[in-house]
C-alpha cells in the first residue's frame, strides 16, 4: 500500500509570507500531482511532475519532485488570501497511470489578510 | 465546458436505507472514477471505468457498494443498507485517457443518521 504523508497538516500565516508544504512517501511514484480543494468543491489539479528532480512554477507556486520520486514540495511565495484552501498531493504508480491515485492527507492552508 | 456533474449534492439518509448517486462526466471522457473523502482526509480510490467496463475496484468497496456505467456515459454508485461509517463526500472524476488529468465533480455529501 502506497502512503503519502503531508506536512504540516494545518498552516496559518500572514499575507505576504512564504511557505512550504511537504509530501513524503516510502514508495516510488511514476508521477505526482498537486491539487487544491475548496470547501464544498472537488479537488482542482494544479500541476503534475513526472521526472525526478523536476521543478515546475505556476506564478507564485513552485513545485518540486524529489530525485528518487518519493517526495515532493510546494512552495508559495508572498502568500495571498486567495491561496487559502486544502492542498493535496497525489501519486500515480506506473502500471495504473492516473487511474488509481493515492492521495495524501492534505495540508489546510489559511492566509490571514 | 460543463465539467463533471454530480447529483444530488447532499443526501441525508437513515441507517439501513439504500442510496444512489449519479455522475455525469465530461462528454468526451471515456474514463470515470469514484473516490470517497472523509472529513480531514484526502480522497480514497473506490473504482474506475473505461467506457462501460469496470476495470478496478478497491478493497474499500464492500459488497454493499455497486457502481455501474451502463452506456459508457453517466455512472451511478449505489450503497445498500447504509451504515454511519458510510458518511463521507463521494467524488466522481473523469479523464480523456490513462495519463490525462482528472477532472473532479463537486461531490455528493452523504450523511447517515
Amino acid at each position: 500500500t502506497q502512503l503519502l504523508e503531508q506536512s504540516p497538516q494545518f498552516l496559518s500565516i500572514q499575507e505576504g509570507e512564504n511557505l512550504t508544504v511537504y509530501c513524503n512517501s516510502s514508495s516510488v511514484f511514476s508521477s505526482l500531482q498537486w491539487y487544491r480543494q475548496e470547501p464544498g468543491e472537488g479537488p482542482v489539479l494544479l500541476v503534475t511532475v513526472v521526472t525526478g528532480g523536476e521543478v515546475k512554477k505556476l506564478k507564485r507556486l513552485t513545485f518540486q519532485f524529489g530525485d528518487a520520486r518519493k517526495d515532493s514540495s510546494l512552495h508559495i511565495t508572498a502568500a495571498q488570501p486567495g491561496d487559502t484552501g486544502l492542498y493535496l498531493c497525489a501519486g500515480a504508480i506506473a502500471n495504473f497511470g492516473n487511474e488509481k491515485l493515492t492521495f495524501g492527507t492534505g495540508t489546510r492552508l489559511t492566509i490571514i489578510p | 465546458d460543463t465539467g463533471v456533474s454530480q447529483n444530488p449534492r447532499h443526501k441525508i439518509t437513515k441507517r439501513g436505507q439504500n442510496v444512489t448517486f449519479r455522475c455525469d462526466p465530461i462528454s468526451e471522457h471515456n474514463r470515470l472514477y469514484w473516490y470517497r473523502q472523509t472529513l480531514g482526509q484526502g480522497p480514497e480510490f473506490l473504482t474506475y471505468f473505461q467506457n462501460e467496463a469496470q476495470l478496478e475496484k478497491s478493497r474499500l468497496l464492500s459488497d454493499r457498494f455497486s457502481a455501474e456505467r451502463p452506456k459508457g456515459s453517466f455512472s451511478t454508485l449505489e450503497i445498500q443498507r447504509t451504515e454511519q461509517g458510510d458518511s463521507a463526500m463521494y467524488l466522481c472524476a473523469s479523464s480523456y485517457a490513462q495519463r490525462s488529468p482528472l477532472h473532479f465533480g463537486n461531490g455528493t455529501r452523504l450523511t447517515v443518521t
